[in-house]
C-alpha cells in the first residue's frame, strides 16, 4: 500500500518568514495530493490540493509543487502569520472518475510561529 | 466549504457497550464517505471506506464486526464500536466525498472523542 512520509515533524518560523514541509510517497499510482490544517481538537480543514497533471499550484499564501518523477511533494506558506500556527498533514490517493480513494496520510508537522 | 458534522463530539463509556457516532453532510449529498482513527499527537489512518447503500470496505487490520458502519443514506454515515474497551480510545473522524464543489474533494467532520473507562 501507500506509504507516505512528512518532514520535518515540528517547524518553528518567525513570523512574516516562510515556511516549507515536504513530504515523499511510495505508491506511483496516486496522483492526488490534498494538504490539510488541523487545528488541536478539531477535523483537518483542506487548505490546498494538487493533482498529478500539475507541477504547481498557488492560493494567496499557500503553495504546493509536485516531482513525479521523485514522488516528492511540498508546502509552502510565505509571509507567516500567528493564525497558521497548526498540524499541517499531507496526504496521497488515488484519484478515479468518482473521486479520490481514501487518504494516506503523513505523519504531521507542527507549525509554530514565533511573534 | 461543504459542511460536515459529527455527532456527538465527545462521549465517555464503559468497556463492554457500544457506542455509536453519526456523520452527515449538511449541505451536499455524499455518495461516499470515510471514516479515520487518530491517536493522540499521531496521524490520521484510514479505517473504512463506505458508498451509500452497499456494505463498507475496510482497511486492513480493522475489523468489520467491531466497527460497524452502515450508510444508508446520502447525507448519513453511522459508525458503531461495539463492545468497545479501552484501547478503542480515539478520536474518530469521518470525511464526506460528493456532489458539493470537486468530486475528489473530501471534506471532513469536527471529530468525535471516544474515551472508554
Amino acid at each position: 500500500g501507500e506509504n507516505v512520509e512528512q518532514h520535518p515533524s515540528t517547524l518553528s518560523v518567525q513570523e512574516g518568514d516562510s515556511a516549507v514541509i515536504k513530504c515523499t510517497y511510495s505508491d506511483s499510482a496516486s496522483n492526488y495530493f490534498p494538504w490539510y490544517k488541523q487545528e488541536l481538537g478539531k477535523g483537518p480543514q483542506l487548505i490546498i490540493d494538487i493533482r498529478s497533471n500539475v507541477g504547481e499550484k498557488k492560493d494567496q499564501r499557500i503553495a504546493v509543487t509536485l516531482n513525479k518523477t521523485a514522488k516528492h511533494f511540498s508546502l509552502h506558506i510565505t509571509e507567516t502569520q500567528p493564525e497558521d500556527s497548526a498540524v499541517y498533514f499531507c496526504a496521497a490517493a488515488m484519484y478515479s472518475g468518482g473521486g479520490a480513494d481514501g487518504l494516506t496520510f503523513g505523519k504531521g508537522t507542527h507549525l509554530i510561529i514565533q511573534p | 466549504g461543504a459542511v460536515v458534522s459529527q455527532h456527538p463530539s465527545r462521549v465517555i463509556c464503559k468497556s463492554g457497550t457500544s457506542v455509536k457516532i453519526e456523520c452527515r453532510s449538511l449541505d451536499f449529498q455524499a455518495t461516499t464517505m470515510f471514516w479515520y482513527r487518530q491517536f493522540p499527537k499521531q496521524s490520521l489512518m484510514l479505517m473504512a471506506t463506505s458508498n451509500e447503500g452497499s456494505k463498507a470496505t475496510y482497511e486492513q487490520g480493522v475489523e468489520k464486526d467491531k466497527f460497524l458502519i452502515n450508510h444508508a443514506s446520502l447525507t448519513l454515515s453511522t459508525l458503531t464500536v461495539t463492545s468497545a474497551h479501552p484501547e478503542d480510545s480515539s478520536f474518530y473522524i469521518c470525511s464526506a466525498r460528493g456532489q458539493r464543489g470537486r468530486a475528489d474533494t473530501q471534506y471532513f467532520g469536527p471529530g468525535t472523542r471516544l474515551t472508554v473507562l
